[in-house]
């Protein structure tokens, strides 16, 4: 199946500083990003959508100014929290959806776990 | 606004035992339904899809049904082993209105199979 990574798997930072996340599609070319938060015992909740060469979606309630994701080519996209603080602390993960892929199936990163102190 | 729901919200059994999880979402217009496993601390895995046509999908232990019109799904795995212990997650795909189709996630069912 299609392989979606992240790095890093897991980061501490300090709070104030930015950090940034990297998803990479290594099979296939995604055209379409997806970055998700899951707090402990809770479902994903979508932050973003992204499609590359264009400005990210954000959902409603996330700070674009905050979580800012660039997806400037067909496989990579990043995720930079700026400013951290210890309510970002959280399980990102990224999923992708390419072309030849079945062309609505999603494809999941392994997760980045972010904790702010 | 859909809506993603899982019963149980954990469940433990034996070893061996046949087990039934339940999905339901609000909003029939899915383009497809997906079960995902996810394991502590881990990302996703998906077990199996559904298009909004067919009514069901196998893959080895494992059977998922979909009955949109009810907004139904359930997830069947036979014979179940202690490896099959983890978070089993449905999600739903719509299409935004925009240019998106979107996953919208139930918040999962903790299953512990006991050796």
């Amino acid at each position: 199946g299609a392989v979606v990574s992240q790095h890093p798997s897991r980061v501490i930072c300090k709070s104030g500083t930015s950090v940034k996340i990297e998803c990479r599609s290594l099979d296939f070319q995604a055209t379409t990003m997806f970055w998700y938060r899951q707090f402990p015992k809770q479902s994903l909740m979508l932050m973003a959508t992204s499609n590359e060469g264009s400005k990210a979606t954000y959902e409603q309630g996330v700070e674009k100014d905050k979580f800012l994701i660039n997806h400037a080519s067909l496989t990579l996209s990043t995720l930079t929290v700026t400013s951290a603080h210890p309510e970002d602390s959280s399980f990102y993960i990224c999923s992708a959806r390419g072309f030849g892929r079945g062309s609505y199936e999603q494809y999941f990163g392994p997760g980045t776990r972010l904790t702010v102190t | 606004k859909q809506e993603v729901t899982q019963i149980p919200a954990a469940l433990s059994v034996p070893e061996g035992e046949n087990l039934v999880l339940n999905c339901s979402f609000t909003d029939s217009a899915i383009y497809n339904l997906q079960w995902f496993r996810q394991d502590p601390g881990k990302g996703l895995t998906s077990l199996l899809l559904i298009q909004s046509s067919q009514r069901e999908q196998t893959s080895g232990r494992l059977n998922a049904s979909l009955d949109k019109s009810s907004g139904r799904s359930t997830l069947y795995i036979a014979a179940s082993q202690p490896g099959d212990s983890a978070t089993y997650l449905c999600a739903v795909q719509l299409f935004d209105g925009g240019s998106n189709y979107k996953l919208t996630f139930g918040k999962g069912t903790l299953l512990t199979v006991n050796p």
